[in-house]
């Protein structure tokens, strides 16, 4: 079958570095992306790889190994409102996409 | 302002009523998404659309009904509701791929509970 693995949980300091890793197994792979949800709300659109290499957006960056069917999602300067959960999502062809369980952070101050 | 428009946001119904989630998106995107959303499994596709009139299932289909005869509007169907689809629906849209990937932009949901 078809899955995406992330950690359920990660905790992190105020001002540290976390990385959020994502490793996939999927028929089709078109590209990885990185959602950011907080409590209550609906997911956002942080990062997308279609190619090997890492992306950087500010204080996120996002990196993807397709030969390795391995993506992780950096955050730097870590800020309480980082606070929330995400996911990583592979798009298998088409429109068709396959969304990890989710990855909740913690920021402590 | 560019947005991803779902109604109702809350709904409670019993077992067997027909209901329909309404999703408008006002950026004129090819393609439209549902999601439920259930605690532990993320994000699951229902159905998506790459364009009027064309419609295909995602990862769990059953029990729902989708259309899409306008580019903007994508309902999505419970004909005949159960309890284990008490969920957080979301209803996304998203330009043609390009650069930008699947990037797609989510409504507000819509928590269905179904007694």
């Amino acid at each position: 079958g078809q899955s995406l693995e992330q950690p359920s949980e990660v905790t992190a300091v105020e001002g540290a570095i976390v990385q959020i890793n994502c490793t996939y197994q999927t028929s089709g792979f078109y590209g990885l992306s990185w959602y950011q949800q907080h409590d209550g709300g609906a997911p956002t659109f942080l990062s997308y790889n279609a190619l090997d290499g890492l992306e950087e957006t500010g204080r996120f960056s996002s990196f993807l190994s397709r030969s390795d069917s391995y993506g992780y999602l950096l955050l730097q300067e870590l800020q309480m409102k980082d606070s929330a959960s995400y996911f990583c999502a592979v798009n298998t062809g088409g429109f068709k996409t396959i969304f990890g369980a989710g990855t909740r952070l913690f920021v402590k101050a | 302002e560019a947005q991803v428009t779902q109604n109702p946001r809350y709904l409670i119904t019993v077992t067997g009523k027909k209901l329909t989630v309404t999703c408008s998106q006002n950026m004129n995107h090819e393609y439209m998404s549902w999601y439920r959303q259930d605690p532990g499994l993320g994000l699951r596709q229902i159905y998506y659309s790459m364009n009027v009139e064309v419609t295909d299932k995602g990862d769990v289909p059953e029990g729902y009904k989708v259309s899409r005869k306008e580019k903007r509007n994508f309902p999505l169907i419970l004909e005949s509701p159960s309890p284990n689809q008490t969920s957080l629906y979301f209803c996304a849209s998203s330009p043609d791929r390009g650069a930008r990937g699947t990037e797609a932009f989510f409504g507000q949901g819509t928590r269905l509970t179904v007694v």
